[in-house]
């Protein structure tokens, strides 16, 4: 079990600029997702998939970002134009609905800065 | 409105000190796990607890979860500088989708030396 892998894990980039991001998760979870935090509060969600499909995606997600999971494996986030405002650690987590719980597991997160 | 309220919010205590989190709210949660963030990293996974009553220890951490399921409580016995972090609650709401978690705020823990 290697974990929840993200990549990159710092990003620094103009405003206007695009990013993407990826999350591996575990590799016998078909459920992942995309959370986001700022400084001082808890994560909030973003996205989930199962499997490849993408199932719901937050009012927090504006058609600024996309997120994709092709093979219901490793997942992408792009930001495209970034703003300032997108400033923030972005976290994945993926899980196995397991006795009627779903215990979501941490990725260490992608901490982007946009200048 | 936070659906999960976390407190207190920051909590610097000594080492071999004892302390109680609470993360309380209006809802009713199907479960609710427990996170510990360090800074510039992901939450790591403590404790899930899903029935209602239920206590889980960890070692020198004690995890209750209310007998309604609304409320939940993080109790240290004899703090270490070692449990420095920000300690997390979240849910799954019951009724809801199972699988979008709500997190609190956050509790930010100093044990000092």
């Amino acid at each position: 079990d290697t974990g929840v892998s993200q990549d990159p894990r710092h990003k620094i980039t103009k405003r206007g600029q695009n990013v993407t991001f990826r999350c591996d998760p575990i590799s016998e979870h078909n459920r992942l997702y995309w959370y986001r935090q700022t400084l001082g509060q808890g994560p909030e969600f973003l996205t989930y998939f199962q499997n490849e499909a993408q199932l719901e995606k937050s009012r927090l997600l504006s058609d600024r970002f996309s997120a994709e999971r092709p093979k219901g494996s490793f997942s992408t986030l792009e930001i495209q134009r970034t703003e300032q405002g997108d400033s923030a650690m972005y976290l994945c987590a993926s899980s196995l609905l397991r006795g009627g719980h779903n215990i979501q597991y941490f990725g260490a997160g992608t901490r982007l800065s946009v200048l | 409105t936070q659906l999960l309220e976390q407190s207190p919010q920051f909590l610097s205590i000594q080492e071999g000190e004892n302390l109680t989190v609470y993360c309380n709210s209006s809802s009713v949660f199907s479960s609710l796990q427990w996170y510990r963030q360090e800074p510039g990293e992901g939450p790591v996974l403590l404790v899930t607890v899903v029935t209602g009553g239920e206590v889980k220890k960890l070692k020198r951490l004690t995890f209750q979860f209310g007998d309604a399921r609304k409320d939940s409580s993080l109790h240290i016995t004899a703090a270490q500088p070692g449990d420095t972090g920000l300690y997390l609650c979240a849910g799954a709401v019951s009724g809801g989708s199972n699988y979008k978690l709500t997190f609190g705020k956050g509790t930010l823990l100093t044990v000092n030396p």
